[in-house]
């Protein structure tokens, strides 16, 4: 049974970078058939896409934190990391690890064939980080 | 991006009931690419529905999703006492993925 786990600090300061691993136990994160992805959700709201990894290294991030976020994968580890900088208090939330069924391929504004992530099956239990000195 | 707005906000039935829950796109999300998740207080969301109205695995049949374009629907045929939770849909047609804000389903 596949199994994600997030860890990290539960308290970052202002100003300061979050970071979290999400560990895959139970499956390979280098499998051709997944992605992997970050939501985060703050307390009593919805759910908000952070960003997502391929194993292979390519990046798909939500334009409204692509600026502050960057999410890497460690194969050799079975991990994949988030780092959020310039963090403040709206930051402040439950953030899950998950699994994507793959990805899609559609077409930009622009006319480009755009990659995105698909529905998300198996998730962490999520981590609460809060942003407070 | 794609807005959904997910309606009624708060939904209450009682068990054996049927529930209606509806997810509406700003614009048309792509080849059905939207999904439906379960989330309880302190649980992760459990992935429901995935391409409009295919069952994530384990799913009960009582599940099902229907729609297309910018239309989308979740209907749970007979309630159950555990299916009382927040329901969000997600579209992954087109980047970014974004979620809906959320259908709250409480016992009448």
């Amino acid at each position: 049974q596949l199994q994600l786990q997030e860890s990290g600090p539960g308290l970052v300061k202002p100003s300061e970078t979050l970071s979290l691993t999400c560990t895959v136990s139970g499956g390979s994160i280098s499998s051709s058939s997944y992605y992997w992805g970050w939501i985060r959700q703050p307390p009593g709201k919805g759910l908000e896409w952070i960003g997502s990894i391929y194993y292979s290294g390519s990046t798909y991030y939500n334009p409204s934190l692509k600026s502050r976020v960057t999410i890497s994968v460690d194969t050799s580890k079975n991990q994949f990391s988030l780092k959020l900088s310039s963090v403040t208090a709206a930051d402040t939330a439950v953030y899950y690890c998950a699994r994507h069924r793959g990805a899609v391929e559609t077409y930009s504004g622009a006319g480009d064939i755009v990659v995105v992530p698909a529905a998300l099956d198996y998730w962490g239990q999520g981590t609460l980080v809060t942003v407070s000195s | 991006e794609i807005v959904l707005t997910q309606s009624p906000g708060t939904l209450s039935l009682s068990p054996g009931e049927r529930a209606t829950l509806s997810c509406r796109a700003s614009q048309s999300v792509s080849s059905s690419y939207l999904a439906w998740y379960q989330q309880k207080p302190g649980q992760a969301p459990r992935l429901l529905i995935y391409g409009a109205s295919s069952r994530a695995t384990g799913i009960p049949d009582r599940f099902s999703g229907s729609g297309s374009g910018t239309d989308f629907t979740l209907t749970i045929s007979r309630l159950e006492p555990e299916d009382f939770a927040v329901y969000y849909c997600q579209q992954y047609g087109s980047s970014p993925v974004t979620f809906g804000q959320g259908t709250k389903l409480e016992i009448k």
